[in-house]
C-alpha cells in the first residue's frame, strides 16, 4: 500500500512564527502536493513539484513556500505565519500525468 | 480553466435508503474523474475512477459513469450503511499539459446515515 505521512496531526503556532509542514511518501513518486481544505471551499493547491528541487505554483501560493531536497520528502514552509492560514493541511503524492493522487492524513493547524 | 461543481450538502439519510451525489465538470477534451472519500479525521482516499468517456468507476458498492454528454459523473450507492457517513469530493486531472498533474476538486458533499 502506498504510504503517505505527514509530520504532525495538530500545531498550534503563534502569528509570526515560521512554520515547517513535513510530509514523506515511500512509493518513489515524482509528483508531490501541498493542498489546503477549509469548510465549504474544498480542496485548493497551493504548490506541487514533479521533480526533486522542482516546484510548481498552485491557485493559492501567496505566503508559502516549498521546499523538495528529495525525491520522497516534501516540506511546506510558512515564512510568518498568520491567522488566516488556520486550515486543514493536506499532503499528496502520484506518479505520472492523470493517475490518482494518493493523501496523507492531514495536519490541522492553528495560528494565534 | 477546470472546475468541478458538486451537490450541496449535508445529506442526511437513512440507512438501506439510495444514495445520488451529483457532480458536473468543466474541462478541455477528456480529463479523468475521481470520486475521493474522506472518514473523519482523516486524509481523502480515492473511492473510484474513470478515464474516458462510458467507463464506470465502482468499489464498495458505489458507482459512478463517465458522462461526456452532459459532462457529468454523479455518484450512487443503492444501499447506504452507517460506516458511508463521509464527506464525499468529486475531482478531475485535466489533460493540458500544465494541469495534467493537478486534481481540481469539487467543494465536498458531507453525508451523514442514520441507523
Amino acid at each position: 500500500d502506498v504510504k503517505v505521512t505527514q509530520s504532525s496531526r495538530y500545531l498550534v503556532k503563534r502569528t509570526g512564527e515560521k512554520v515547517f509542514l513535513e510530509c514523506v511518501q515511500d512509493m518513489d513518486h515524482e509528483n508531490m502536493f501541498w493542498y489546503r481544505q477549509d469548510p465549504g471551499l474544498g480542496l485548493r493547491l497551493i504548490y506541487f513539484s514533479y521533480d526533486v528541487k522542482m516546484k510548481e505554483k498552485g491557485d493559492i501560493p501567496e505566503g508559502y513556500s516549498v521546499s523538495r531536497e528529495k525525491k520522497e520528502r516534501f516540506s511546506l514552509i510558512l515564512e510568518s505565519a498568520s491567522t488566516n492560514q488556520t486550515s486543514m493541511y493536506l499532503c499528496a503524492s502520484g506518479q505520472g500525468t492523470g493517475e490518482t493522487q494518493y493523501f496523507g492524513p492531514g495536519t490541522r493547524l492553528l495560528v494565534l | 480553466g477546470n472546475s468541478v461543481t458538486q451537490m450541496e450538502g449535508p445529506v442526511t439519510l437513512s440507512e438501506e435508503a439510495f444514495l445520488t451525489i451529483n457532480c458536473t465538470y468543466t474541462a478541455t477534451g477528456y480529463p479523468s474523474l475521481f470520486w475521493y472519500v474522506q472518514y473523519p479525521g482523516e486524509g481523502l482516499q480515492l473511492l473510484l475512477k474513470a478515464t474516458k468517456a462510458d467507463d464506470k468507476g465502482s468499489n464498495k458498492g458505489f458507482e459512478a459513469t463517465y458522462r461526456k454528454e452532459t459532462t457529468s459523473f454523479h455518484l450512487e450507492k443503492g444501499s447506504v450503511q452507517v460506516s458511508d457517513s463521509a464527506v464525499y469530493f468529486c475531482a478531475l486531472i485535466g489533460i493540458s499539459s500544465g494541469s495534467a498533474r493537478q486534481l481540481t476538486f469539487g467543494s465536498g458533499t458531507q453525508l451523514t446515515v442514520l441507523p
